[in-house]
């Protein structure tokens, strides 16, 4: 079973340009996160969304613009890729509130 | 702003002792998850406990929650070198978005 995939697994891009990273999960589930990890800063959400064209900011929003058009798919698109974003990002799912996360395996992005 | 934050931030342990970590956190929460991540991977979702529950169990886990306190605690027992990871709580606070402490590495040594 797939789960929830994404794609890239790792990306170089220069700086000012504009990138996309895919998540695509199997299951429906209505509730999809977006989160980047960085040394000493844990987790932190990006955007997350409750179900197709519903998306809302999360904690560090800034430079980063997302869609859901379908209930499975959820794109990151870093508009025009700073430094500072260099960073691993996690896709996440659930189905319900409350339940626990489903997480992708990670996409490795450094911007140079 | 993290809501959880993970005590202490590494631990190193012989192959069979137990490992134990702690999670306080600022506000009211629904429930409190923690999760493993391994070296280049995603986090895995290990254990849920309700903020109406006090303990519970799974395989080599135990986990307990004091919400008077608002802090966690995960136990792995007879701990393996396959446990070497990292372990983050995860809080949720009636948002339906989870919030990560910033993790404490296990490392087991054999």
């Amino acid at each position: 079973d797939a789960g929830i995939t994404q794609s890239p697994r790792y990306k170089i891009t220069e700086t000012g340009r504009q990138v996309t990273l895919m998540c695509h999960q199997t299951w429906s589930h209505s509730y999809m996160f977006w989160y980047r990890q960085d040394l000493g800063h844990g987790l932190r959400l990006i955007y997350y969304s409750a179900a197709a064209d519903i998306t809302d900011k999360g904690e560090v929003p800034d430079g980063y613009v997302v869609s859901r058009s379908k209930t499975e798919n959820f794109p990151l698109t870093l508009e025009s890729a700073t430094r500072s974003q260099t960073s691993v990002y996690f896709c996440a799912s659930r189905l319900l509130s409350g339940d626990g996360y489903t997480f992708g395996s990670g996409t490795r992005l450094t911007v140079v | 702003s993290q809501q959880g934050e993970e005590d202490p931030q590494a631990l190193s342990i012989q192959e069979g002792e137990n490992a134990t970590m702690n999670c306080s956190y600022k506000t009211s929460i629904n429930n409190l998850q923690w999760y493993r991540q391994n070296s280049g991977r995603g986090l895995v979702h290990l254990i849920l406990i309700r903020s109406n529950e006090r303990e519970k169990h799974s395989g080599r886990l135990r986990v307990t929650l004091d919400t008077s306190k608002k802090s966690s605690s995960l136990l792995i027992t007879a701990s393996r070198a396959a446990d070497t990871a990292s372990y983050f709580c995860a809080t949720d606070s009636n948002d339906y978005k989870l919030s990560f402490g910033a993790g404490t590495t296990v490392t087991v040594r054999a």
